[in-house]
C-alpha cells in the first residue's frame, strides 16, 4: 500500500544543535502530521499542516520547533536548538482530503539528544 | 478533554484463539474512533474506523470493532488469531472538526503463542 518514508531512521545529536527530520509523504496526500512518542509513553500529536500552513499545534510543539514543505519536497520537522527532553521517536503521517482521519504513518525517526 | 484508555498493556493468546483488545474513551461531541496496528520496526497501519451507523465495523485481516455509546467503548476483536497478528495495537479518537488530530491510547501489545 501507500508508504510514508522517514529519513533518517535514527539521529544522534548533541544538545543545543539543530536537527531536521525528513518525511516523504504519500504522493497525493494533502494533510501532513508529526507525532511524538517518548519511550514507554503514548504517541502524542505535535502539529498538522495543510496548504503550506500549520493548522494546529499542541503544547508539545515548542517555539524551537518548525515545520515546512517547500515546493512539494520533503515535509520537515526542524528543532533548533535541541534539548534533552526532545529525545523521542518522531512519526510523520499524511492523509488525503477525502479521508482526513485515515492516516498513513512512517516508521519513525528515533532522535537521541545527548 | 479527550482521553483514550487501553486497560491491557499486554495480552497473550494462542494461535487460533479469539481475542478482544479493550478501548474506552472520554469525549463529548462527534468523534471518529479508529484502531491502528504497529509491527515491530514499522509505522502504524490503519485497521478500521467508526463514525456512525452500524456499531460493528469490519477491518482488514478479519478484525472487527464494536462501538458502544453507553460504555464509551470501542473494543477490537478477532475470532481466530494468526502468529502474524503479533504487534502493538493502538486505539485512537479524533474530533469531527479536526479529524487528523488523533488522540491515542497507550497501546496493547498482542503476543501470539504457537
Amino acid at each position: 500500500g501507500p508508504k510514508v518514508l522517514q529519513i533518517p531512521s535514527h539521529q544522534i545529536i548533541d544538545m543545543g544543535q539543530m536537527v531536521t527530520l525528513n518525511c516523504d509523504p504519500v504522493s497525493n496526500h494533502l494533510y501532513f502530521y508529526w507525532y511524538k512518542q517518548i519511550l514507554g509513553q503514548q504517541m502524542e500529536f505535535l502539529v498538522n499542516f495543510y496548504n503550506g500552513k500549520v493548522m494546529e499545534k499542541s503544547k508539545l510543539f515548542k517555539d524551537q520547533f518548525s515545520v515546512e514543505r517547500p515546493d512539494g519536497s520533503y515535509f520537515t520537522l526542524k528543532i533548533q536548538p535541541t534539548a534533552l527532553e526532545d529525545s523521542a521517536v518522531y512519526f510523520c503521517a499524511s492523509s488525503w482530503k477525502g479521508s482526513q482521519n485515515t492516516l498513513y504513518f512512517g516508521a519513525g525517526t528515533r532522535l537521541s539528544v545527548l | 478533554t479527550q482521553t483514550v484508555s487501553q486497560s491491557d498493556a499486554h495480552v497473550t493468546v494462542f494461535e487460533g484463539d479469539s481475542v478482544e483488545l479493550r478501548c474506552n474513551y472520554s469525549y463529548g461531541g462527534s468523534i471518529y474512533l479508529s484502531w491502528y496496528i504497529q509491527h515491530h520496526g514499522h509505522g502504524l497501519q490503519f485497521l478500521l474506523k467508526y463514525y456512525s451507523g452500524n456499531p460493528v465495523v469490519q477491518g482488514v485481516n478479519g478484525f472487527e470493532a464494536e462501538f458502544s455509546k453507553s460504555d464509551s467503548s470501542f473494543h477490537l476483536r478477532k475470532a481466530s488469531v494468526h502468529w502474524s497478528d503479533s504487534a502493538v495495537y493502538f486505539c485512537a479518537v479524533s474530533a469531527r472538526y479536526n479529524q487528523g488530530k488523533l488522540i491515542f491510547g497507550q497501546g496493547t501489545k498482542l503476543s501470539i503463542k504457537p
